[in-house]
């Protein structure tokens, strides 16, 4: 399968604990994109990657969140002491090229903060 | 920021009808895409279509941007295609570095047998 990968596909954390999340883009995806998606809701973009550079972050991405793409190949998205407020699925995207391309969604991460 | 409007909000037929979804927005783009979102969460990628008219067997898509609509029409429904529907957005002018994609609500669509 060469989509967009993420783990774990579920995660049930308890209130304060340190969450990290994973995704692996199409492989010659140059961008990388975070999004957030509550119940009802349709996603709502939190940073974006292109090749190791941070270049976009949302105002919804608080100062709990780090995103990190080391190497411009996977990235993880780490929430610090998290809040019942964080649950929600958290969803990766890649895209090809400079400018605009189609975006490639992968199967997203559940979080549930008890 | 860009607004997206996507109408209407639920929808229910009967299998074998035929469905018309709304995406309007608020600005020029240079990127609009189709989802439709499955039960286990997943964003299925139905069309990429900044403007012009495209046909993928039973489902198909216009934009008109300089009208800022798109609609995505469905024939011959199928139970297989209930769910959620997204149209999503990125616009022309990011000014403030807007390069993700901003999202409609969604159409709840369900096919009854």
């Amino acid at each position: 399968d060469t989509g967009v990968s993420q783990d774990p596909r579920h995660k049930i954390t308890k209130r304060g604990q340190n969450v990290t999340f994973r995704c692996d883009p199409i492989s010659e995806h140059n961008r990388l994109y975070w999004y957030r998606q509550t119940l009802g809701q349709g996603p709502e973009f939190l940073t974006y990657f292109q090749n190791e550079a941070q270049l976009e972050k949302s105002r919804l991405l608080s100062d709990r969140f780090s995103a990190e793409r080391p190497k411009g190949s996977f990235s993880t998205l780490e929430i610090q002491r998290t809040e019942q407020g964080d649950s929600a699925m958290y969803l990766c995207a890649s895209s090809l090229g400079k400018d605009v391309g189609e975006a490639f969604f992968g199967q997203g991460t559940r979080l549930t903060v008890v | 920021g860009i607004q997206v409007e996507q109408s209407p909000p639920d929808l229910i037929l009967q299998e074998g009808a035929n469905s018309t979804l709304r995406c309007n927005f608020s600005d020029s783009v240079n990127n609009l895409q189709w989802f439709h979102q499955n039960p286990w969460g997943q964003l299925i990628n139905l069309f990429y279509i900044p403007s012009g008219t495209k046909q993928n067997g039973r489902l198909s898509a216009t934009t008109v941007a300089t009208e800022r609509y798109s609609l995505l029409y469905i024939s011959s429904s199928q139970t297989t295609d209930s769910g959620v529907y997204f149209c999503a957005v990125r616009p022309l002018y990011s000014g403030g570095g807007a390069d993700g994609l901003t999202f409609g609500k969604g159409t709840h669509l369900i096919i009854q047998p």
